[in-house]
């Protein structure tokens, strides 16, 4: 059982470069989210999606795009990146409340993809 | 707005003594949930244990145990007769209930546990 799957997990850019970070769910959860782990600062909330088709911002939305064309994926992208963009990225999914599905709260988390902008 | 607070950084034992690990959170909300997430050295996120606002019950399971107060707003984890596997980065995480959608988690700062053999 896959659970939650990123990929890259390590990518090294230059600033400027784009690229796209992939995170693929096998448990048929609504919610999606990306966070980014920094050193002191615990995981910060960049978008989230309550659907396929649906995207909205967290609390450090800035420079970054997301799409979740599929209910299974949620895909991350970094347009130009910047240095400030070094950071640890995790993906998680987790149940609706709305869609009558066991609802823990919880969320399942990836195994986190490191990303270094020179 | 919401908030998590762990104050301590770091915290360094020795095997087998106990642990206590401070989470002070925020919200305006009256319906919301706390949780605890153990990060290992190896990266992943492991879930530890949620407890909704309306339950203040202290819980133990196996050498964990949290403290929840309401009345302080802190939910404290205590880790006895420590381990060194136990030693990871342990976050306070606080879900808001009111949001319109989503589970989406605050966390706090983390605190990084070592235990020393």
């Amino acid at each position: 059982n896959a659970g939650v799957t990123q990929t890259p997990k390590f990518r090294v850019l230059k600033t400027g470069q784009s690229m796209t970070l992939l995170c693929a769910q096998d448990m048929n959860h609504e919610y999606m989210y990306w966070y980014r782990q920094d050193p002191g600062m615990g995981l910060r909330l960049i978008h989230y999606s309550v659907g396929e088709g649906t995207t909205a911002k967290g609390e450090v939305p800035d420079g970054y795009n997301v799409s979740r064309l599929k209910k299974q994926n949620f895909l991350l992208g970094l347009e130009s990146a910047a240095p400030s963009q070094t950071s640890v990225y995790f993906c998680a999914s987790s149940y609706s409340r709305r869609l009558g599905q066991i609802n823990t709260g919880e969320l399942f988390f990836g195994e986190g993809s490191r990303l270094t902008v020179l | 707005a919401q908030k998590v607070t762990q104050a301590q950084t770091e915290i360094s034992v020795v095997e087998k003594e106990d642990v206590t690990l401070d989470c002070v959170y925020e919200t305006r909300d009256t319906t919301y949930y706390l949780f605890w997430y153990k990060q290992p050295p190896s990266g992943e996120l492991v879930f530890l244990i949620r407890r909704n606002s309306f339950d203040e019950q202290n819980e133990i399971s196996g050498r964990y145990s949290w403290n929840f107060q309401k009345s302080t707003s802190s939910f404290n984890f205590t880790i006895t007769a420590s381990q060194v596997v136990d030693s990871a980065v342990y976050f306070c995480a606080l879900s808001d209930e009111g949001v319109a959608a989503g589970n989406k988690l605050t966390f706090g700062g983390g605190t990084r546990v070592l235990v020393k053999p």
